[in-house]
């Protein structure tokens, strides 16, 4: 399987922040990754797909980057509604495979 | 709407069986692949299983902890994916979502349901 090593586990920053979360692949995904977030009680939101490509209506804040095994996402200046779990997901191989999540706090 | 609204979740034994459903509209249902993914208490997303359109045979694939388990099928007809549970665990207990990769777009999920919640205790 391929395991998917995300960090930090948590984080908390201050509005206007810049974030950067990261995920490691333990072997060549390509570009096959996707970023997740998903706030209490609600489904997860695609953010980026292929590693960069930024969701339609998602904020252009939010942008990812990376291939083969190491992979970032950023966001340029942390928002209040930003709070949440963020997650990457692999689709390379079977089985599927998340990043343990990022929960981000607002200070 | 494009949606997917899923239910059939509850409580259950251990050892009990359940079967989940997931409605699909506003999109030709039949022409994509559809996943499950549950989200246990406390823990991360984890993908459950898949199954493949017509044109792919309608095949499956699992994750390792619900293989001989767990069944992922569909019926084209209701626009319907379905999750049949059986043997069940206490760490089986978790929110159960229908989500849709799309290929269009990086083969990640673009389409989420609100999830159905399947728990299980004695």
């Amino acid at each position: 399987d391929i395991q998917m090593t995300q960090s930090p586990s948590s984080l908390s920053a201050s509005v206007g922040d810049r974030v950067t979360i990261t995920c490691r692949a333990s072997q060549d995904i390509r570009n096959d990754l996707g970023w997740y977030q998903q706030k209490p009680g609600k489904a997860p939101k695609r953010l980026i797909y292929a590693a960069s490509s930024l969701q339609s209506g998602v904020p252009s804040r939010f942008s990812g980057s990376g291939s083969g095994t190491e992979f970032t996402l950023t966001i340029s200046s942390l928002q209040p509604e930003d709070f949440g779990t963020y997650y990457c997901l692999q689709h390379n191989d079977y089985p599927l495979t998340f990043g343990q999540g990022t929960k981000v706090e607002i200070k | 709407e494009v949606q997917l609204v899923e239910s059939g979740g509850g409580l259950v034994q251990p050892g009990g069986s359940l079967r989940l459903s997931c409605a699909a509209s506003g999109f030709t249902f039949s022409d994509y692949y559809m996943d499950w993914v549950r989200l246990a208490p406390g823990k991360g997303l984890e993908w459950v299983g898949r199954v493949r359109n017509k044109a792919m045979s309608y095949t499956t694939k699992y994750a390792a902890s619900v293989t001989g388990r767990f069944t992922v099928s569909r019926d084209d007809s209701k626009n319907t994916l379905y999750l049949q549970i059986s043997s069940l665990k206490i760490e089986d207990t978790a929110l159960y979502y229908c989500a849709r990769p799309n290929s269009g777009s990086g083969w990640t999920f673009d389409l989420w349901g609100r999830g159905t919640l399947v728990t299980v205790s004695s």
